[in-house]
């Protein structure tokens, strides 16, 4: 069991918009803003896509963007595309457990 | 960008250790930290652990979980970070993966990933 809460998947039409949940507590994600986003494509590494809440990386399309309110925080794929799907997975930090990712949601392009 | 390359696949019997390294370019070898994270066969990622490589201080941080199995150790001179997993297990099956990161709160760029196979 993941200690931070993803919807197993999520799926959307090409163009559309989908928001992918990140659910933690108010030691983790509510604490402060060491949230990141990572998208995998089968097969290979995690990719960064956001880190600290809702920065984004030199070369990350202003397509992904994130969020956060309370315990739970957000990313957001606008403008999908086929090229989109892939596993995507949130991360926080504690000073007494680390670093922990949430269980992972795999989006599907219909 | 950090550019890490690590080594290549192992397969290993039950009770053996492994040690997986991470080489960083020269002329980004990070002034910061490396963390380990492990994927295994259709699951989600686990954090292993962090160890900073900030002028060769090595400040390491280990979830409670891999505490008495893990160590990391870095070699400046060679720009390489390494993990050692001891008593192996078949669920410890899996890709690892070190990444870099500024400080301990979240890896940003990641390792090709080495695939460690447990089994007798």
């Amino acid at each position: 069991q993941s200690a931070l809460t993803q919807p197993a998947s999520v799926s959307g039409s090409p163009g559309q918009s989908i928001t992918i949940s990140c659910t933690g507590t108010s030691s983790d994600v509510g604490a402060h803003d060491y949230v990141f986003w990572y998208q995998q494509l089968p097969g290979k590494a995690p990719k960064l896509l956001i880190y600290h809440v809702s920065g984004r990386p030199s070369g990350i399309s202003n397509r992904f963007s994130g969020s956060k309110s309370g315990n739970t925080a957000s990313l957001t794929i606008s403008g999908l595309q086929a090229e989109d799907e892939a596993d995507y997975y949130c991360s926080s930090y504690t000073d007494i457990s680390g670093v922990m990712f949430g269980g992972g949601t795999k989006v599907t392009v219909l | 960008q950090v550019q890490l390359v690590q080594s290549g696949a192992e397969v290993k019997k039950p009770g053996a250790s492994v040690k997986v390294s991470c080489k960083a370019s020269a002329d980004t070898f990070p002034s910061y930290g490396i963390n380990w994270v492990r994927q295994a066969p259709g699951q989600g990622l686990e954090w292993m652990g962090w160890i900073s490589v900030y002028n060769g201080n090595g400040n390491k941080k280990y979830p409670q979980k891999f505490q008495d199995r893990v160590t990391m150790t870095t070699e400046t001179p060679t720009h390489t970070t390494y993990m050692e997993l001891r008593n192996l297990r078949s669920d410890d099956t899996a890709v690892y993966y070190c990444a870099s990161s500024p400080s301990i709160v979240g890896p940003r760029s990641w390792g090709q990933g080495t695939l460690v196979t447990v089994s007798s």
